[in-house]
């Protein structure tokens, strides 16, 4: 069956570094989606990929979709205390299929 | 907030014993979903619905089944718990094609 797997599975950064957590699928996808998850909360959806290749940002923000769709990347630029959580990607095999999680990335955030 | 919500909250049950996690929407979603998390495991998929009366299994179904007899209702049974069930369950929904809502989690301990 369909795998998703992240990598590094946990990072600690001081404030004002970068940070890049990668998604690599067994099969290929349709889109993949990427979710954070706070501390003690739920995961929240933060921006669905659908084109080979795509990239979007939102503010400090870089999404990457791979070329031949089985792998992305989100990149943070100069992290925040705020940025702290586990960060999903999760990828459909199929348009209207079911939504696999990886394995997450946790992110802890120092001064 | 989606309209998802999760019952119980929390609950701690003896090994042996059946339990049943309900899922509520309001959103008329097509697709819910059962995750569980575990540290260093991410978001397992347990089971899925596509509609009304028609599931699938999962990555970990193992233990567990599924019913919706509602558009608006996805139940979680464990048929007789035991230790390595202890986890948090998540409920999602979506409409198949975009991001994907989650309801606040439901801690689950069996002693």
């Amino acid at each position: 069956g369909q795998q998703v797997m992240q990598i590094p599975q946990y990072q600690h950064v001081q404030e004002g570094e970068d940070f890049t957590t990668y998604c690599n699928s067994s099969t290929t996808l349709s889109n993949i989606q990427w979710y954070k998850q706070r501390p003690g909360g739920h995961p929240v959806f933060l921006i669905q990929l659908v084109k080979s290749g795509e990239v979007k940002k939102q503010k400090r923000l870089t999404f990457q979709f791979g070329e031949a769709k089985k792998n992305s990347s989100l990149h943070i630029t100069a992290t925040q205390t705020t940025d702290v959580g586990t960060y999903f990607c999760a990828g459909q095999g199929g348009t209207a299929s079911k939504l696999t999680f990886g394995t997450g990335t946790r992110l802890q955030v120092t001064l | 907030d989606a309209g998802i919500t999760q019952s119980p909250r929390h609950k701690v049950t003896e090994t042996g014993t059946p339990v049943t996690l309900r899922c509520h929407q309001t959103e008329n979603h097509r697709y819910m979903y059962w995750y569980r998390q575990d540290p260093g495991h991410g978001l397992r998929l347990i089971h899925y619905s596509y509609g009304v009366k028609d599931t699938d299994k999962g990555e970990v179904s193992d233990g567990y089944s599924v019913s919706r007899s509602k558009t608006e209702d996805f139940l979680l049974t464990l048929e007789s718990a035991t230790s390595s069930q202890t986890s948090v369950y998540f409920c999602a929904i979506s409409d198949g094609y975009t991001e994907a809502f989650f309801g606040q989690g439901t801690r689950l301990t069996v002693v």
